[in-house]
């Protein structure tokens, strides 16, 4: 059984600095695995997938890395701002049409 | 192309009365997934769907929940006697049909409280 893990649970940082949010899974053999935002009250917005023969995706200035051998994922936001303000969820998917596991996320804040 | 849609977006609904959800995926979509998000907590999956199947319901509770994705329409989540630990949020995903990827969009979910 898959189970995915998040830590820390909340992170404040200064606007500005860079961060690194941590993902943990349990079973390496995952298919994919996908970093979300959502912000209070609203859906899931993606915001990066990585399929597991890759090691990292970026998209301006996020970048996830997958390292499928110590089961983690991290997500990197560059020069953080207060924008950025919301929690970041992961999910792990072991086939490639199924479900996801997700981890209960890191609420980041970002302050001006 | 429209994002998944999800409605109502709020439902209230009495304890023992029926709530009905519903999700249409984005265009070219046949993969359905709803996830439960309970205050305070991630989200769990529930069901996974395509078209008048149902794939993996591995987290749906035993009693009172369904789900159906028929040939034509949107797929349906329905909750009958609804009770108070009901109150949640409810998201649908969809993933496309062809491909290698797995990659889920999700709708603005619908947020079901129950008196």
């Amino acid at each position: 059984k898959q189970e995915v893990t998040q830590i820390p649970a909340a992170l404040s940082v200064p606007e500005g600095e860079n961060l690194v949010l941590n993902c943990s899974f349990t079973d390496s053999a995952i298919y994919n695995l996908q970093w979300f935002r959502q912000d209070p009250g609203k859906g899931l917005t993606s915001l990066l997938l990585i399929q597991s023969s890759q090691r990292e995706q970026t998209s301006g200035r996020l970048n996830a890395s997958l390292d499928k051998s110590s089961g983690r994922s991290t997500l990197y936001i560059a020069a953080s701002q207060p924008g950025d303000s919301a929690t970041y969820l992961c999910a792990a998917s072991n086939t490639n049409a199924g479900k996801s596991t997700f981890g209960d996320g890191t609420t980041l804040t970002v302050k001006p | 192309n429209a994002g998944v849609m999800q409605n109502p977006r709020h439902l209230v609904r009495r304890r023992g009365q029926e709530a009905r959800l519903r999700c249409s995926p984005m265009k070219g979509h046949s993969h359905v997934y709803w996830y439960r998000q309970l205050p305070e907590e991630g989200l769990k999956f529930m069901v996974y769907l395509q078209k008048e199947n149902i794939i993996d319901e591995s987290g749906m509770p035993k009693e009172r929940f369904s789900a159906e994705f028929p040939k034509e329409g949107p797929s349906i989540l329905r909750i009958q006697q609804v009770v108070r630990g009901d109150s949640a949020a409810y998201f649908c995903a969809s993933s496309p049909t062809y491909g290698d990827y797995n990659e889920q969009f999700f709708g603005p979910g619908t947020r079901l409280t129950v008196l």
